[in-house]
């Protein structure tokens, strides 16, 4: 089966410009994770969909973070304006159902100047 | 929220020595997940932990489970470069009952 794609793989802005990030997960995955990764840490969850709702958004800092998963397949991750502590991977994963072993895609090199 | 220990932060083997990286948690854990993640890659998944006590083995890997069920380890017998990376454990917790992933041991080896 193909695994989670995410696109782009780099990008470089400069702060306080806006940069979206899109993920396609697995077919047929109802649930859908954004998560964070700092160098040198684990992954950090910013956000949650079963289909098409956001169950769990607790950590996604809302006053520059959106996100969206229209139709329950396709998200997008969108951060309005950057800051410098942005950088970092994002990193999309989905599974089967909640609880369920996560698949990864290759994340986002997210580099602010 | 819920947290997990990894210990150690960063392991150094010579190929061909063992490693065993641990997972411990203040709190009964309802289930635990090993993931790998080789340098520049993303997590790949490769074990979920239930029942306390529970032995798993995959090839030179093996996984525990904690009789108390909170803390795991995994065990890489005869380490080869191949095992180079990062491994996390992962475990259900906290608001929302989300995945928390530890900090990770970082693998090394020396051929």
């Amino acid at each position: 089966e193909a695994g989670v794609v995410q696109s782009p793989r780099y990008k470089i802005i400069e702060k306080k410009q806006p940069v979206a990030f899109w993920c396609n997960p697995i077919s047929g995955h109802n649930t859908l994770y954004w998560y964070r990764q700092n160098l040198g840490q684990g992954p950090e969850l910013l956000i949650r969909y079963e289909n098409e709702e956001a169950v769990d958004d607790s950590q996604l800092p809302k006053d520059r973070f959106s996100a969206e998963r229209l139709k329950g397949v396709d998200s997008t991750l969108k951060i309005q304006p950057a800051e410098l502590g942005d950088s970092a991977v994002y990193l999309c994963a989905s599974s089967l159902y909640s609880n369920q072993p996560q698949h990864f895609g290759d994340g986002t090199r997210l580099s602010i100047l | 929220g819920q947290q997990v220990m990894q210990i150690p932060q960063y392991q150094h083997v010579q190929e061909g020595e063992d490693f065993t990286t641990y997972c411990n948690s203040s709190t009964t854990l309802s289930n635990i997940q090993w993931y790998k993640q080789r340098p520049g890659g993303h997590p790949v998944f490769l074990i979920q932990l239930v029942k306390s006590g529970e032995v798993k083995k995959q090839k030179r890997l093996t996984f525990q489970f904690g009789e108390a069920k909170k803390n795991s380890s995994l065990h890489i017998t005869a380490t080869q470069t191949t095992d180079v990376g990062t491994y996390f454990c992962a475990v259900y917790g906290g608001y929302g009952n989300k995945l928390v992933f530890g900090a990770g041991t970082i693998l090394r080896v020396k051929s």
